[in-house]
């Protein structure tokens, strides 16, 4: 298995320009999990799907930012309009729930956005 | 609501001897605890979880970790230190609910291992 794909790795852009990261959950796992991190902040839940419904999004930080997923094993996140405060390490991380709430979450390779 | 302390922003250990990365936490009802590690410019890493059952919990790369439910604590140990362990380590708790509920991270601790 690939394991969690993210895209782009790496994304510098310029204030005001709309952002869209985006995700490809492992094969099987039905929750995804989209966080920030941080020097400052550490590592931030912004919002996670179980089953493709949004179960929890109060840690998106403002209306800028919203995330979707289209089918069962794709997700994106988008910052509209984007600015420096949003420069960050953005991580995407899937797990399966079947047999209970205690798997583990598995983490793709960040996108590390700079917003100029 | 559920949280988890890092007491230590850095651990220093020479390679070989023990090494211990702290973690407690809160949460209503019994924990789900896992540890990740995180490499630079890498995502985090599982390593191990406490579910149920034995306290000591063994994991990847030869770490473990001792529930410890009366001080709810959940602390990260290795008997020997590698250089490559260094390292971000983040602990982490989920209330075992039943249902669907968020992952809260610790801030990670930085672990440096020197010769």
């Amino acid at each position: 298995d690939a394991g969690v794909i993210q895209s782009p790795r790496h994304e510098v852009t310029e204030m005001g320009q709309e952002v869209t990261l985006r995700c490809k959950l492992i094969s099987g796992h039905n929750s995804l999990f989209w966080y920030r991190q941080t020097m400052m902040r550490g590592l931030e839940l912004l919002i996670y799907f179980n089953n493709n419904v949004p179960i929890d999004d109060s840690g998106m930080p403002e209306d800028r930012f919203s995330a979707k997923m289209p089918n069962a094993s794709f997700s994106t996140l988008k910052i509209q309009p984007s600015e420096p405060r949003d420069s960050a390490v953005y991580f995407c991380a899937s797990s399966p729930t079947s047999g209970g709430h205690y798997n583990e979450q598995f983490f793709g390779p960040g996108t590390r956005l700079t917003v100029l | 609501a559920q949280s988890v302390a890092q007491p230590e922003d850095q651990v220093n250990v020479a390679e070989g001897n023990p090494l211990t990365v702290k973690c407690t936490y809160s949460v209503s009802g019994n924990p789900y605890l896992f540890w990740y590690v995180q490499y630079p410019n890498r995502g985090l890493q599982f390593l191990l979880k406490y579910i149920t059952g034995d306290n000591l919990v063994k994991g990847s790369y030869g770490f473990e970790a001792e529930f410890n439910k009366s001080q709810t604590s959940f602390h990260l140990k290795k008997p020997s230190a590698l250089v490559s362990d260094s390292a971000l380590y983040f602990c982490a708790v989920r209330a075992n609910t039943g249902t669907a509920s968020k992952l809260t991270f610790g801030t990670g601790t930085r672990l440096q291992v020197t010769l």
